[in-house]
């Protein structure tokens, strides 16, 4: 089955530098890669996510980049604010996230020290 | 739209007890799904259905787990007999075909059996 291998696990950047969390999965077959911010006793949230057919997208600060020949994506956060700080999750599917078979990294805790 | 909702938010539980976590879908969606998060292992699907027809129940763990979903605007996670190691935060979470894919987490409820 898929699996998503994400890094790093901690990430600590000063207020207003970029932040990139990188992500690699298994399953050639994925087509769906969303990107998940969880906040402190709160569910995920979706933040930005990406398809197959699409190598980037971006939304204001936020992007994220699909290689699929190497099966990995990333996401970038510039300009950075404490508002920013939380663990953030990628995902990888198979079936465009509605069947559920949605496979999640283990999350990147990010610290944005002001 | 007042979101995914879960209760009870936290539970303290003995060892041996029952426990039932209630969930209310966001209105229209028609897939639901319950995932539990712990630090070791991450966010795990659990179960997800479809219509209230259950579709994959791959990932409950033991038969001691139970998921229903009786309507639309309403499903269920059991566990009993619960066990220490079952301490965890359950989400519930949904979405709908048409609507891009995106899964909409709640809150979480967050187990503790000691």
């Amino acid at each position: 089955g898929e699996n998503v291998e994400q890094h790093p696990s901690t990430l600590s950047v000063q207020e207003g530098d970029s932040a990139v969390i990188k992500c690699t999965y298994s399953d050639s077959a994925s087509n769906y890669f969303p990107w998940y911010k969880q906040e402190l006793g709160k569910g995920p949230q979706l933040i930005i996510d990406i398809r197959s057919n699409v190598g980037e997208k971006k939304d204001q600060r936020i992007a994220v980049t699909l290689n699929k020949t190497a099966k990995h994506f990333s996401l970038h956060i510039t300009e950075t604010q404490p508002e920013d700080s939380a663990v953030y999750f990628c995902a990888a599917s198979m079936g465009g996230g509605s069947q559920g078979n949605l496979i999640f990294g283990k999350g990147t805790k990010l610290s944005v020290k002001p | 739209d007042a979101g995914v909702i879960q209760s009870p938010r936290h539970e303290v539980t003995e060892m041996g007890q029952e426990v039932t976590l209630r969930c209310k879908p966001i209105s229209g969606h028609d897939y639901l799904f319950w995932y539990r998060q712990t630090m070791m292992r991450g966010l795990e699907l659990l179960i997800y259905f479809n219509n209230n027809v259950p579709i994959d129940d791959s990932g409950m763990p033991e038969d001691r787990f139970s998921a229903k979903m009786p309507n639309a605007s309403f499903s269920t996670l059991k566990i009993q007999p619960s066990e220490p190691r079952d301490s965890a935060v359950y989400f519930c979470a949904s979405s709908y075909r048409g609507g891009g894919n995106t899964i909409y987490f709640g809150e979480g409820s967050w187990l503790t059996v000691v």
